[in-house]
C-alpha cells in the first residue's frame, strides 16, 4: 500500500543554520511530489515541488532533492529563520487525485 | 491567503446536533477534497471531488454527508458525530487529476464534539 513517511518527529536547529527534513516513500509508481509548511492553527501551505523525471529542484531558500532508487525526498532550508518553525509535510501523488501525506516533522528554530 | 476560504474557522456541537462545514475556492480548479487531520497522524483523505463528481470515499461513516453544488464550493454536513471525530478538517482545490500540480489548502475547521 502507500507509505509516506519522515525519519525523525522533530528537529530543532539554530537560527542561520541549514535544516535538512527527509521523507521516504514506498510506491516507486510515484511521479510527483510536494512539500508543504503547516504553521500553527493555519492550513498547510505550498512550498516547493518536484516531479520524478527531476532529481533536484531550487526556490527561494529551499530545495529539494529526490533520489528514486532509495525512494527518499528531502528538503533543505537555508540559513533557517524562527519564521520557519513549523511542521512540514511531504506529500507524493501517482496518477488519479490522490495525495499521500506523511505524518510531518517539527521543526523548531532556536534563535 | 492561499484561495481557499473555509468557515467556521471554529465549531463545537453536540452529539445529537447537525452542522454544516464550507469550503469555497475562485483559482478555477475543478477537483476539492475533504481531508481530517488528528494530532500526530498523517492527513487523512475522506472525500475527492472532480467536476462537482465524487471519485472518492475513503471508508468515510456516514455520519459526514459531502456536496459539491458546483466546482467552487464543497460543504461537509455533519450529524450524529462522536467526540473521536473532534479534528481539523482541511478543504483543498487543485486542477484535475491530469496535472500534476499542488492543492491549495483552506485554514481548516477546528471542530470539538462533545
Amino acid at each position: 500500500g502507500e507509505s509516506v513517511g519522515l525519519h525523525l518527529p522533530t528537529l530543532s536547529v539554530q537560527e542561520g543554520d541549514n535544516s535538512i527534513i527527509n521523507c521516504a516513500y514506498s510506491n516507486s509508481a510515484s511521479d510527483y511530489f510536494i512539500w508543504y509548511k503547516q504553521e500553527s492553527g493555519k492550513g498547510p501551505q505550498f512550498i516547493i515541488d518536484i516531479r520524478s523525471n527531476m532529481d533536484k529542484r531550487q526556490g527561494q531558500r529551499v530545495t529539494v532533492l529526490l533520489n528514486k532508487t532509495v525512494k527518499h525526498l528531502s528538503l533543505q532550508i537555508a540559513a533557517t529563520q524562527p519564521g520557519d518553525s513549523a511542521v512540514y509535510f511531504c506529500a507524493e501523488k501517482s496518477g488519479g487525485n490522490q495525495f499521500y501525506f506523511g505524518t510531518g516533522t517539527s521543526l523548531t528554530v532556536i534563535p | 491567503e492561499t484561495g481557499v476560504t473555509q468557515t467556521p474557522r471554529h465549531l463545537v456541537m453536540g452529539m445529537t446536533n447537525k452542522k454544516s462545514l464550507k469550503c469555497e475556492q475562485h483559482l478555477g480548479h475543478n477537483a476539492m477534497y475533504w481531508y481530517k487531520q488528528s494530532a500526530k497522524k498523517p492527513l487523512e483523505l475522506m472525500f475527492v471531488y472532480n467536476f462537482k463528481e465524487q471519485t472518492e470515499n475513503n471508508s468515510v461513516p456516514s455520519r459526514f454527508s459531502p456536496e459539491c453544488p458546483n466546482s467552487s464550493h464543497l460543504f461537509l454536513h455533519l450529524h450524529t458525530l462522536q467526540p473521536e471525530d473532534s479534528a481539523l478538517y482541511l478543504c483543498a482545490s487543485s486542477f484535475h487529476r491530469d496535472r500534476n500540480t499542488e492543492a491549495f489548502f483552506g485554514q481548516g475547521t477546528r471542530l470539538t464534539v462533545v
